[in-house]
């Protein structure tokens, strides 16, 4: 199976910081991964998908990037709304697998 | 809009067994492969098992494999998981969520909580 690791696992910022979260998987894979956004009590929602595609209606303030085996989810300006878990996932391999997520939390 | 809407979920014993549903709409069932994943209390995400557009390929994760089984019914719009040999590990928000090989899971639906316990 494709580990994920994501760091940190959680993180305090105060509305308006830049945020970045990074993850890294065990292999290459291809710039197959996705961003996911979780708050408590709901589904997760796609953000991003091949690394740093944004998905139709999410703000222009989250953004992707990395290659190979490192990843990286950037919020430029953290908004009030987006205080909430951050998933990775690699839809590389039929074993999709998903990072231990990073819980971004009000300073 | 697409809808995804779970149920089956409750309490059972382990050994037992239960049947997850997951009701979909707005968009052609019959097109798209189906996830499950799971979240057990306070933890992360886990994908469970993933079936294609037409049932022809199934894959699961090695913690289910044996125990689950991931079916559909393309006539009634419908995702099911059979899940036996319940265990207390199995505890979790069991989801549903479309997407295909090689890409993203691009909706979810609200989860269905599934208790094994005696």
């Amino acid at each position: 199976d494709i580990q994920m690791t994501q760091s940190p696992s959680s993180l305090s910022a105060s509305v308006g910081d830049r945020v970045t979260i990074t993850c890294r998987a065990s292999q290459g894979i291809s710039n197959s991964l996705a961003w996911y956004q979780q708050k408590p009590g709901k589904a997760p929602k796609l953000l991003l998908y091949a690394a740093s595609r944004l998905e139709s209606g999410v703000p222009s303030r989250f953004s992707g990037s990395g290659s190979g085996t490192d990843y990286t989810l950037t919020i430029s300006s953290l908004q009030p709304e987006d205080f909430a878990t951050y998933y990775c996932q690699q839809y590389y391999s039929t074993l999709w697998t998903f990072g231990q997520g990073t819980k971004v939390e009000i300073k | 809009q697409v809808q995804l809407v779970e149920s089956g979920g409750g309490v059972v014993q382990p050994g037992g067994s239960l049947r997850l549903s997951c009701a979909a709409s707005g968009f052609t069932f019959s097109s798209y492969g189906m996830h499950w994943v799971r979240q057990a209390p306070g933890k992360g995400l886990e994908w469970v098992a993933f079936i294609r557009y037409d049932g022809s390929n199934k894959y699961y994760a090695d913690s289910v494999k044996g125990r689950f089984t991931i079916s559909r019914d393309n006539s009634k719009n419908t995702l099911y998981l059979q899940m036996n040999s319940l265990r207390a590990e199995d505890t979790a928000v069991y989801y549903c969520a479309n997407g295909e090989i090689a890409a993203p899971f691009d909706y979810w639906g609200q989860g269905t909580l599934v208790t094994v316990s005696s």
